[in-house]
C-alpha cells in the first residue's frame, strides 16, 4: 500500500535557481496539503487542495511560491527564484476529507538547501 | 488565530517510565485534535485522532485525552521503550476547513 510519495528527497541548489518539488498523494484521497518545517517556525501549512482546486493558499510566503495540482495523482510546489531563507523541509500530505474524520498521511519530505 | 503550544520542547526519561506529553491550544472551537509522531528524517505518522465530541482515544500503550473547554490535550505513554524516542506533535483542525495548526513538538528520548 503506497503512501504519499515525494521527490526529490534532497535538493541543494544556488540562490536564484528555480526549484520544483513533486508529490504523489495516496490514491483515492481528495485533499492534498503542502507544509514547510523549520526549527524556528515549526510546521506551517502553505496551501491545500480539495478535488484538485486550491482552497486556502494564505500560508504561501510570497509570489515566488506557486503550487499546482493538474490531476488527482500529482502536485508540484515551485519556488522561483529561490532564496537561502527558503531552506527547510517541505512535506506533502493527503487525506480523504468529507467522509468522517480521516487523518492526514505525510510523505517523507524534501530537504531543501539553498546556498 | 489558533495557537498550539507544547511544553517542554524536549524530554528525557528512563525506559519503563509512564509519561505524559502536554498540548494546549488557544481557540476551543476545534473539529478534532491529532497526535503525530515524527522520526528523524521522516514524515509525520498519525497516532491518535480525537473528535471534538470525544474525551479520549486509546491505541496500545498510547492514550490521548481532550479537554476542549480548557484548551488542553495530553498524550499518555505507558511503560516507555527506547523505540518510543521521537518527536511528538499535536495539531488541531478548525471546524470550517481541513487546515491543521501544529505545535512545535516535544522531542522524547527514552534511555535504555
Amino acid at each position: 500500500d503506497a503512501g504519499v510519495i515525494q521527490s526529490p528527497r534532497h535538493e541543494v541548489t544556488e540562490m536564484g535557481q528555480e526549484v520544483t518539488l513533486r508529490c504523489k498523494p495516496i490514491s483515492g484521497h481528495n485533499s492534498l496539503f503542502w507544509y514547510r518545517q523549520t526549527m524556528m517556525r515549526g510546521l506551517e501549512l502553505l496551501i491545500y487542495f480539495n478535488n484538485n482546486v486550491p482552497i486556502d493558499d494564505s500560508g504561501m510566503p510570497e509570489d515566488r511560491f506557486s503550487a499546482k495540482m493538474p490531476n488527482a495523482s500529482f502536485s508540484t510546489l515551485k519556488i522561483q527564484p529561490s532564496e537561502p531563507r527558503d531552506s527547510a523541509v517541505y512535506f506533502c500530505a493527503s487525506s480523504l476529507v468529507g467522509e468522517g474524520n480521516q487523518p492526514q498521511h505525510f510523505g517523507d519530505g524534501t530537504r531543501l538547501s539553498i546556498l | 488565530k489558533q495557537e498550539v503550544t507544547q511544553i517542554p520542547a524536549a524530554l528525557s526519561v528512563p525506559e519503563g517510565e509512564n509519561l505524559v506529553l502536554n498540548c494546549s491550544f488557544t481557540d476551543s472551537a476545534i473539529y478534532n485534535l491529532q497526535w503525530f509522531r515524527q522520526d528523524p528524517g521522516k514524515g509525520l505518522t498519525s497516532l491518535l485522532l480525537i473528535q471534538s465530541s470525544q474525551r479520549e482515544q486509546t491505541s496500545g500503550r498510547l492514550n490521548a485525552s481532550l479537554d476542549k473547554s480548557s484548551g488542553r490535550s495530553t498524550l499518555y505513554i505507558a511503560a516507555s521503550q527506547p523505540g518510543d524516542s521521537a518527536t511528538y506533535l499535536c495539531a488541531v483542525r478548525r471546524p470550517d476547513n481541513s487546515k491543521l495548526t501544529f505545535g512545535k513538538g516535544i522531542t522524547l528520548s527514552v534511555r535504555p
